[in-house]
């Protein structure tokens, strides 16, 4: 199993450039997140989705969106990029968030740079 | 609103012990702790629910306050693998359906 893959692991873009990030889990997993990842602010929460065809914002949702158009895929969308959108970006799936089966694995993550 | 994470960071020799705390303004329903390897994805170290029992991994415990709504990582006989960012993530409310993090707490651990 491959878990939780994120493309591409590297991207520079220009301002006003657009771009989508890919997740996909191979775990069946229902949940899945975005999240971006900033020196000394710990992990944000973008959006997330709790199930095919559902999406929900999270604590950072502007200038970004989503969609969960199959179980397995989870896209970012950056529409108009910002330098502000400088960052790490992290994926992470969970079976649910039930008790004890909420574990969340993360991807290895996309480095992306807006200049 | 983010859990506040205490100490910011932290250098231990090998061996020594070390405690971090993981503070919410909110009623939690579980807490999670990550850690973070530099360059590296987070990684899962355990889950504390409320009304649950202290929880272990390995020589890495941890407690969890519902009253006091904060959570505490104790690593015991610290080895040099520890060294990374501990994140703890807070959930607020069964089905709230996702965690907040807190800005992490890094370890290093010097031979």
């Amino acid at each position: 199993n491959a878990g939780v893959t994120q493309t591409p692991k590297f991207r520079v873009l220009k301002t006003g450039q657009s771009m989508t990030l890919l997740c996909a889990q191979d775990m069946n997993h229902e949940y899945m997140y975005w999240y971006r990842q900033d020196p000394g602010m710990g992990l944000r929460l973008i959006h997330y989705s709790v199930g095919e065809g559902t999406t929900a914002k999270g604590e950072v949702p502007d200038g970004y969106n989503v969609s969960r158009l199959k179980k397995q895929n989870f896209l970012l969308g950056l529409e108009s990029a910002a330098p502000s959108q400088t960052s790490v970006y992290f994926c992470a799936s969970s079976y649910s968030l039930a008790g004890n089966y909420n574990e969340q694995f993360f991807g290895p993550g996309t480095r992306l740079t807006v200049l | 609103q983010q859990p506040v994470q205490s100490p910011q960071a932290v250098i231990l020799r090998e061996g020594e012990d070390a405690v971090i705390n993981c503070s919410s303004s909110k009623a939690l329903y579980s807490v999670h702790w990550y850690r973070q390897k530099h360059g590296e994805a987070p990684v899962f170290l355990m889950i504390l629910l409320k009304g649950g029992e202290q929880k272990g991994h390995d020589k890495i415990s941890a407690s969890f306050n519902e009253k006091k709504q904060q959570s505490s990582l104790y690593l015991t006989a610290s080895q040099l693998s520890y060294s990374g960012t501990y994140f703890c993530g807070t959930e607020q409310g069964f089905g709230n359906e996702k965690l907040t993090f807190g800005t992490g707490t890094r370890l290093t651990i010097i031979p």
